[in-house]
């Protein structure tokens, strides 16, 4: 069981948009505003979409912005398109060298 | 451009020990802020994190591999290594190593290596 707690599975039709949450606790998200989110193709390597909360790495599209409120975050996209499809993991800081995953979300685009 | 490469052995015996290196390009571990960390994924799984080093050698550790973990650098080669000790079939995974910049975040990775523990 992962630290993080993040639904299985989410999805929406191209266009619309979809919201994944990423629960953690008082010692970890709702404490610490490093929260990141990260994109992962099957086979491949995790790519990062949101760190800090809410910022974006140069080059991932504006579709892409992450909240939080207090032991939750949430990664949002925007204008769904084919290529979102993917797994979607959250980590987040939880002091004393700890970095926590969420047990990930597929991203289904019907 | 910043890319990392992980190397290392692919099976691996039960209670032997592994050891895996990062070669990156794109940036210098001696930069201020800078890290190189471990990540590691098994099968099917959320990814873990295991260790990092930062450009003045500070190393941090997870918890609970702490024991059985070592981070080295090698600022001269650009690589860094990681060792695990005692393995067994629950550290069957995709290793991946990470630049890292600020607070743990891991900003880009490798390709990863898969290593299977079996005897």
């Amino acid at each position: 069981q992962s630290a993080l707690t993040q639904p299985p599975s989410a999805s929406g039709s191209p266009g619309q948009s979809v919201t994944i949450s990423c629960t953690g606790t008082s010692s970890d998200v709702g404490t610490y505003d490093y929260v990141s989110w990260y994109q992962q193709y099957p086979g491949k390597a995790p790519k990062l979409m949101i760190y800090e909360v809410s910022k974006r790495p140069s080059g991932v599209p504006d579709r892409f912005s992450g909240s939080k409120s207090g032991n939750t975050a949430s990664l949002t996209v925007s204008g769904l398109q084919a290529e979102d499809e993917a797994d979607y993991y959250c980590s987040a800081y939880a002091g004393r060298n700890k970095l926590l995953f969420g047990g990930g979300t597929k991203l289904t685009v019907l | 451009q910043i890319t990392l490469k992980e190397s290392g052995p692919t099976l691996v015996k039960p209670t032997q020990s592994l050891t895996l290196t990062c070669s990156f390009s794109g940036f210098s571990l001696s930069t201020p802020g800078v890290g190189v960390g471990w990540v590691r994924q098994p099968p099917g799984k959320a990814p873990e994190w295991l260790a990092l080093v930062y450009w003045d050698d500070d190393k941090r550790y997870s918890p609970s591999l702490k024991s059985r973990l070592t981070i080295t650098k090698d600022t001269s080669t650009n690589q860094v290594v990681l060792r695990v000790t005692n393995v067994d079939h629950l550290d069957t995974a995709t290793y991946y190593c990470t630049h890292i910049s600020g607070v743990y975040n891991n900003d880009y990775w490798g390709p990863g290596t898969l290593v299977t523990v079996s005897s």
